[in-house]
């Protein structure tokens, strides 16, 4: 049901950047919102970018988030251990009236 | 403080059904949106359903439509998600959402609901 393709896993050392790609379509990405959420094992979803870059109170400003037509961007700079997890993209799909969840990205801090 | 308590869930036989609850504290379920997202252990993240604060817009996936039913108490500030005819692809763990998305999205600590023969 993933409608949204990410890479399956990145990895960094401390200190670096990543960035996670998330493609959709002119019905999802290319129309709505952007969300980006962070899971660490065992936990619920943390909302790390709301509205394609806008990062909610509490959020580092180590997140940020873009789109650029159907695409749409995570950028971590600064890797800490803590940033290891699982980053899913979401949208609004207008053809299906559902939400879709990106397929999941696993950042790995070496 | 914002709290989701979420209960309801185990093993059902396929078929079954089962209502979970999502009890709200720190906010009225009636003036927000409240989802449902499912995952498979080890999986990733599956948007299920949403209903806005008054009831009056409702959205499924397609793959429980016609089976889920999200509905609200407010005298009780509840949320909950009836499942009938499940199937053993149901099998997940269920998170509550406030504000999917938004400013005050919040997760309740999710339930896992076990589809089996």
């Amino acid at each position: 049901q993933s409608v949204l393709a990410q890479p399956p896993s990145t990895s960094g050392t401390p200190g670096q950047g990543v960035t996670i790609s998330c493609s959709g379509s002119s019905s999802n990405v290319g129309r709505d919102n952007v969300y980006w959420y962070q899971q660490i094992p065992g936990a619920a979803p943390k909302l790390l970018i709301s509205h394609n870059n806008q990062r909610p109170a509490g959020v580092a400003d180590r997140f940020s988030g873009s789109k650029s037509g159907t695409l749409a961007s995570l950028a971590i700079s600064g890797l800490r251990s803590e940033d290891d997890a699982d980053y899913y993209c979401a949208a609004w799909d207008n053809i299906l009236s559902a939400y879709v969840f990106g397929t999941g990205t696993k950042v790995t801090v070496l | 403080e914002v709290q989701l308590v979420e209960s309801g869930g185990g093993l059902v036989q396929p078929g079954g059904s089962l209502r979970l609850s999502c009890a709200a504290s720190g906010f009225t379920v009636s003036r927000s949106w409240i989802h449902y997202v499912r995952q498979v252990p080890g999986k990733g993240l599956v948007w299920v359903s949403r209903t806005n604060g008054d009831g009056s817009t409702i959205n499924y996936a397609d793959s429980v439509k016609g089976r889920f039913t999200i509905s609200k108490d407010n005298a009780k500030n509840t949320a909950y998600l009836q499942m009938n005819s499940l199937r053993v692809e149901d099998t997940a763990v269920y998170y509550c959402v406030r504000e999917f998305g938004g400013g005050d999205d919040h997760w309740g600590q999710g339930i896992l609901v076990t589809v089996s023969s």
